[in-house]
């Protein structure tokens, strides 16, 4: 059974500091997704990394994925107040029918104070 | 038109009732899936239509059940549910699996009551 885990799973730092938070998992795959979800609301989807070695950047967010060491990173640059939510992790697995399904982690609950 | 969209938002529903939650999307997608998220939890895959095939997360109770008119709109059946079925269930789409990432719906947020 796939194993998704997310560390840490809280963080409280400060504006204007850097942080990387991290994704493993327990079986092959090379498909990661990283997604936001503020309170009471749906999933935002972030980043799709699809292969080894992939790098995304968006604004302060940057994601990784190292496919050989079953990790995703997600570092965050000079973090501001808007960036408080909880951020998930999820793989994608071959499901039955030629389908995918996500497994997600438990995710991370990120609070940036002023 | 970018978006997921899911009908009701909120909705409580008693145990003997029968409802439907609904769910569409115009990107042209040709996979749709239902995933339930507990207060506090992870998502949890319930339902994937591909083209129009249903796949099922094994442990999921027969009181819910899916449906696909066709590919743009997906049904979820509620039925007989328990308390312990409320959740905020979320729609997504994708192209075919996940290669251009998936769309999520606002949510429906279920109390049974």
């Amino acid at each position: 059974e796939l194993k998704v885990e997310q560390n840490p799973l809280f963080l409280s730092m400060q504006e204007g500091k850097n942080y990387t938070i991290y994704c493993n998992y327990s079986t092959t795959s090379d498909r990661l997704y990283w997604y936001r979800q503020d309170p009471g609301k749906s999933l935002e989807s972030l980043f799709v990394l699809l292969s080894n070695g992939a790098v995304k950047q968006e604004g302060r967010l940057m994601a990784s994925l190292d496919t050989k060491a079953r990790l995703s990173t997600l570092h965050i640059t000079a973090a501001v107040h808007d960036l408080s939510a909880t951020y998930f992790c999820a793989v994608g697995l071959l499901f039955q029918g030629g389908s995918e399904k996500l497994v997600f982690g438990k995710g991370m609950k990120l609070t940036v104070n002023p | 038109d970018t978006e997921v969209t899911q009908t009701p938002k909120h909705l409580v529903m008693g145990m003997t009732n029968k409802k439907s939650l609904k769910c569409e999307q115009h990107m042209g997608h040709r996979a749709m899936y239902w995933y339930k998220q507990k207060a506090k939890k992870p998502p949890e895959l319930m339902f994937v239509y591909s083209y129009e095939k249903l796949s099922i997360n094994e442990s999921v109770p027969s009181r819910f059940s899916p449906e696909c008119p066709n590919s743009s709109l997906l049904n979820l059946h509620l039925h007989a549910l328990q308390p312990e079925d409320s959740a905020l269930y979320l729609c997504a789409s994708s192209l075919t699996w996940g290669a251009g990432g998936y769309t999520f719906g606002s949510g429906t947020r279920l109390t049974v009551v």
